[in-house]
């Protein structure tokens, strides 16, 4: 079945660091990923989304590319702040609809 | 607009005990699905509704089941009560099929069971 394994938290940098999050998925075919964000004491809200390969997803200063060839969605952001500090949750939808989401990684960005 | 309301937000039951969670979608959104998050299995898939139909659902026992509304609102219903039923329930909603990868989620239910 379809899956996503992402880095495992917590990842704890300094303000101003370049970040990278690392997902990778199984799926047939061509799924849907995205990447969620958890900021303390809020509920899951979409960060971006990449529908086709190749595709890149951006909001807020973060990114991910759709590579295909190495069925991967790594986030990354050049210049972290400390209001970056959240949970990122990876998640793919394949052909069946199911969304399926990675564990979470815990970022903590400290001053 | 007002987001996903759950209600309720906190909710305590003993083991055995049957247990049902609302959620009201953003309003002109038609599909509404839940989730189970806890922190050994993170967030699984319970199941999707749209227009008042089950179109998926994850792999859960018989004793999760949900149903939808004509208004979109969904419940969703969890019978005899294990321990390991405690976790946040989470809901999300999508304006539509074709998009439903986007989700809105509401803040959820933390249920303990006793």
């Amino acid at each position: 079945g379809n899956s996503v394994t992402q880095m495992e938290g917590p990842v704890t940098l300094s303000e101003e660091a370049f970040l990278t999050i690392n997902c990778t998925y199984t799926a047939t075919g061509y799924p849907s990923l995205f990447w969620y964000v958890q900021y303390p004491g809020e509920g899951l809200q979409l960060l971006l989304k990449a529908t086709k390969a190749d595709d890149k997803g951006s909001n807020k200063g973060f990114e991910a590319t759709y590579r295909k060839e190495t069925t991967s969605f790594h986030l990354e952001k050049g210049s972290v702040q400390v209001s970056d500090s959240a949970v990122y949750f990876c998640a793919l939808r394949g052909r069946d609809d199911k969304i399926i989401f990675g564990k979470g990684t815990r970022l903590h960005i400290l001053p | 607009k007002a987001g996903v309301t759950q209600t309720p937000r906190y909710l305590i039951k003993t083991r055995g005990q049957q247990v049902t969670l609302s959620c009201s979608p953003i309003s002109g959104h038609r599909s509404v699905s839940w989730y189970q998050q806890t922190p050994g299995q993170g967030l699984q898939f319970l199941f999707e509704y749209f227009s008042e139909t089950q179109r998926n659902k994850g792999n859960f026992p018989g004793r999760f089941s949900g149903r939808q509304f004509s208004n979109s609102r969904s419940e969703m219903n969890v019978s005899t009560l294990e321990l390991g039923d405690s976790a946040l329930y989470l809901c999300a909603s999508s304006p539509a099929l074709q998009d439903s990868g986007t989700q809105y989620f509401g803040p959820g239910t933390r249920l303990l069971v006793l």
